[in-house]
């Protein structure tokens, strides 16, 4: 089956960039989304096909996929960022058509 | 606006079964399918199935194969899944998320989630 790799966690300052990546078997290929996730929370929609923001969603949230990584880039991070985000994909691959998730990445902020 | 409400915390014992409803509203609830995502305590997400409202068809992760049933009841807008054979290790928030009928599919709108406790 397909496997979706994330880091466990991600740290940055207020105000910096953090880029959180999703690492798959030429990944890019495929349709990716994204997920927050706070405490106690259901998970929340923020990037979906890759790079497209739902509304509601603020513009410092962007994605881009190529070759064998994802990558969900936060401009300018803010503490209420602070969060579990979990890449997405829909794996045809196979005979059992299935939705894989990665590990999630547990974003810090400083 | 559309909602997604589940039905209350559960405690079950091993080798009982469970059956958690989601109730939707605001949208055609035959529209869209319906997933079910779990999440152990501490752990990531995993996806159980889903299925069609429209048509009852079902497709179920290999894991959860014979021992899960999703069904729904149109006239009141509920999706339904069971989980029968139950183990300490099924202890998880459990979610129904819809998706657009299209492949590939993405969650944009998921319940509250339900607390399943197996515990003897």
């Amino acid at each position: 089956s397909y496997v979706l790799t994330q880091p466990p966690s991600v740290s940055v300052a207020p105000g910096k960039t953090a880029r959180i990546t999703c690492g798959g078997n030429n990944i890019g290929s495929k349709s990716v989304h994204w997920y927050q996730q706070k405490p106690g929370q259901a998970p929340v929609l923020v990037i979906y096909y890759d790079s497209d923001r739902p509304s509601g969603i603020p513009e410092r949230f962007s994605g881009s996929n190529s070759g064998n990584t994802a990558t969900l880039t936060i401009s300018r991070v803010e503490a209420g960022d602070e969060a579990d985000y979990y890449c997405q994909v829909w794996d045809s691959s196979s005979d059992h058509h299935d939705v894989v998730f990665g590990g999630g990445t547990k974003l810090t902020v400083l | 606006q559309v909602q997604l409400v589940q039905s209350g915390a559960e405690v079950k014992k091993p080798g009982a079964s469970v059956k958690v409803s989601c109730k939707a509203s605001g949208y055609t609830f035959t529209g869209y399918y319906m997933h079910w995502v779990r999440q152990a305590p501490g752990q990531g997400l995993e996806w159980m199935g889903r299925i069609n409202p429209n048509s009852g068809g079902t497709n179920y992760a290999q894991k959860f194969q014979g021992r899960v049933t999703m069904t729904r009841d149109t006239s009141i807008s509920t999706a339904y899944m069971e989980l029968s054979r139950l183990r300490s290790d099924d202890t998880a928030v459990y979610y129904c998320a819809r998706t657009v009928v299209a492949t590939p599919p993405h969650f944009d709108y998921w319940g509250q989630g339900t607390l399943v406790t197996v515990s003897s």
